[in-house]
């Protein structure tokens, strides 16, 4: 029983390019949440998914900032056009029932 | 807004002390409080939780203490052991996504 699942763990970007973070949730999971977290801070909520649904959103950027949950498939957080200020951890956490989240390793996105 | 406000920042305990850790909250419509904690370089991973009709919840050395007049919760670590250094996160639930404290650096010392 594999847990949730992230890559790439690390990922380097250039600013003004692409960076694609995937997380596969646990088997028989439905809901995936996506955190940021920077350096000595706490979680902070991005997005909340279901299978092919958007559910919250509230905590996303406005701009350049897209996440998806296909009906197969990994969830996706799409960053456009990176900036410095994107540097950070994200976390990917999933869930049978919405509640007792279980985290993924992180995707630490450093851009240069 | 700081949904979620935790305290203290760090936290130095020699072996075999009790760790305990605060978090206050605002909104009444939170009914899930979980406690996480990371290790460097790690996510977070579920320690415990409780819901708001219970006062109590214990599991092996981690107690969360809950007070729903006061919106507050603790947790307690009994027996701290060195392995227990990391820094620990309260949460707390609402519809559709979790709150974090800004976390507690623990550190148990030999």
């Amino acid at each position: 029983n594999a847990g949730v699942m992230q890559n790439p763990r690390h990922l380097v970007r250039r600013r003004g390019q692409e960076a694609r973070l995937r997380c596969s949730p646990m088997k028989g999971h439905s809901h995936v949440y996506w955190y940021r977290q920077l350096p000595e801070e706490g979680l902070k909520f991005m997005v909340y998914l279901q299978k092919e649904n958007i559910i919250d959103e509230s905590g996303m950027p406005k701009e350049r900032f897209s996440a998806e949950f296909p009906k197969e498939g990994p969830s996706i957080l799409r960053i456009q056009q990176v900036v410095r200020g994107d540097s950070a951890a994200y976390f990917c956490a999933s869930s049978p029932d919405r509640e007792w989240a279980f985290f993924g390793q992180g995707t630490r996105l450093t851009v240069v | 807004q700081q949904q979620v406000k935790q305290s203290p920042q760090s936290l130095i305990v020699q072996k075999g002390g009790i760790s305990i850790i605060n978090c206050a909250y605002e909104n009444t419509a939170f009914d899930y409080f979980p406690w996480y904690q990371q290790f460097p370089g790690k996510g977070p991973a579920l320690l415990i939780a409780i819901r708001p009709d219970v006062s109590e919840k214990k599991e092996g050395r981690f107690t969360i203490s809950f007070n729903k007049s006061a919106k507050q919760f603790s947790l307690h670590i009994m027996d701290s052991q060195p392995g227990d250094s990391a820094t620990y996160f309260c949460a707390a639930g609402g519809a559709n996504n979790l709150f974090f404290g800004t976390g507690t650096r623990l550190t148990v010392i030999p």
